[in-house]
Order: structure tokens, then C-alpha cells, then sequence
């Protein structure tokens, strides 16, 4: 089976502290993707990467840079947090060289900005 | 724009049978897709259809009309382990997924 681990499952900060989110997939799958959840709302998509090195902006870039220095793993940085980055925050990854939408998710990371 | 429409909640009793609906209006199709997500859990994946049809596995089947932009759910033989939110998501032509909001469904006994 595949597992998608995220490294924090809840996390509270203060307004304008960093936080670095990690996540690994054990898979070998090329294509990683960070949502966040919000209740009312569908998954919006952050970022996304087809391969290591590489990343794509999403929907909701604003307050987000990531890091995929390995095919493993795809970090979501928060350089200085606001409160309306209180959110859940899933990774994701599926298989191909294009994004099949069969993904595969981690359990989430649950950000209390304060 | 893009849009997903599914209805936010929707009750059914254990043991009957419950169907949901959703409609799209996306740039491109490239097939959609049925997420389950149980609360405090990570959505896994349900079905997917791009042909226009039915789809069945097991309990659960997913139906697709192109033409007119909807799918549905359907879920036999309700089980109390039911409960979740099922989020419909389409696939565009820049292949990246629309979201729906997710429908939160309540089973009673």
C-alpha cells in the first residue's frame, strides 16, 4: 500500500512565526501536491511538482513556498504565518509523468495560526 | 470559471440506499473522480469515470453523463461505516483537479 506521511499531524503558532510542514511518500511516485481544506470549500490546490527540483504554482501560491530536493519528499514552507493560514493542510502524490487524479493523500496537518 | 456543485449534507438510514449527485462546468474533462473522507481522516479514492455510464464496485457505483455535465454516487446497503464526506473532483484539461466542497453524509440507524 501506498503511504503518504506527513510529518506534524497538529501544529499551533503564533502570528508570523515559520513553519515547515514535511511530507514523504514511499512509493515512488513522481507527482506531489499540498492542499489546503477548509470547511465549505473544496481541496484548493497550493503547489504541485512533476518531478524532483520542480514546482508549479497552484491556486493559492500567496504565502507558500515548497522544496523537493528528493523524488520522496515535498515540503510546504510558511515563512511568516497570518491567521488566515489556519487551515488543514493535506500532501498528496499520484504516479505518471501527468497527474491521473487517483492520488493518494496523507492524514493532514492540522495549522492553528493564533 | 470552473465549478463543482454537490449538495454540503445529505441523511439515509442504515441499510438503504442513498445517491449523490453532482454537477460540473470545467475547461476540459479528462475524466472525474469520487473521493471518500471519514472526519479527521485523508480522502481516499472511490471511483473514477470517463466514459459516459455506469461504473459498479461492490456497494458503491458511479455514474457519468458528458453531455450534461453530472455524475452520482450511489451507495447500496448503507452501513453506519458510511458516515464521511464524499468529494467529487474533475480532472481538466491542464490535467489538475476541480474540487467540489464534499457532501457530509449522516446514516441513522
Amino acid at each position: 500500500d501506498v503511504k503518504v506521511t506527513q510529518s506534524s499531524r497538529y501544529l499551533v503558532k503564533r502570528t508570523g512565526e515559520k513553519v515547515f510542514l514535511e511530507c514523504v511518500q514511499d512509493m515512488d511516485h513522481e507527482n506531489m501536491f499540498w492542499y489546503r481544506q477548509d470547511p465549505g470549500l473544496g481541496l484548493r490546490l497550493i503547489y504541485f511538482s512533476y518531478d524532483v527540483k520542480m514546482k508549479e504554482k497552484g491556486d493559492i501560491p500567496e504565502g507558500y513556498s515548497v522544496s523537493r530536493e528528493k523524488k520522496e519528499r515535498f515540503s510546504l514552507i510558511l515563512e511568516s504565518t497570518s491567521t488566515n493560514q489556519t487551515s488543514m493542510y493535506l500532501c498528496a502524490s499520484s504516479l505518471g509523468t501527468e497527474n491521473t487524479g487517483e492520488l493518494f493523500f496523507g492524514e493532514g496537518s492540522r495549522l492553528t495560526v493564533l | 470559471g470552473q465549478n463543482i456543485d454537490q449538495p454540503t449534507e445529505m441523511t439515509a438510514t442504515e441499510g438503504a440506499i442513498v445517491q449523490i449527485n453532482c454537477t460540473y462546468q470545467t475547461s476540459g474533462f479528462n475524466g472525474l473522480f469520487w473521493y471518500q473522507q471519514h472526519a479527521g481522516e485523508a480522502p481516499t479514492f472511490l471511483s473514477y469515470n470517463v466514459l459516459d455510464g455506469l461504473e459498479e464496485k461492490g456497494r458503491f457505483s458511479s455514474f457519468l453523463s458528458r453531455s450534461k455535465g453530472y455524475s452520482y454516487l450511489l451507495l447500496k446497503e448503507l452501513q453506519m461505516k458510511d458516515s464521511a464526506s464524499y468529494l467529487c473532483a474533475v480532472l481538466d484539461s491542464n490535467y489538475q483537479l476541480i474540487w467540489g466542497a464534499g457532501t457530509k453524509l449522516i446514516i441513522k440507524p
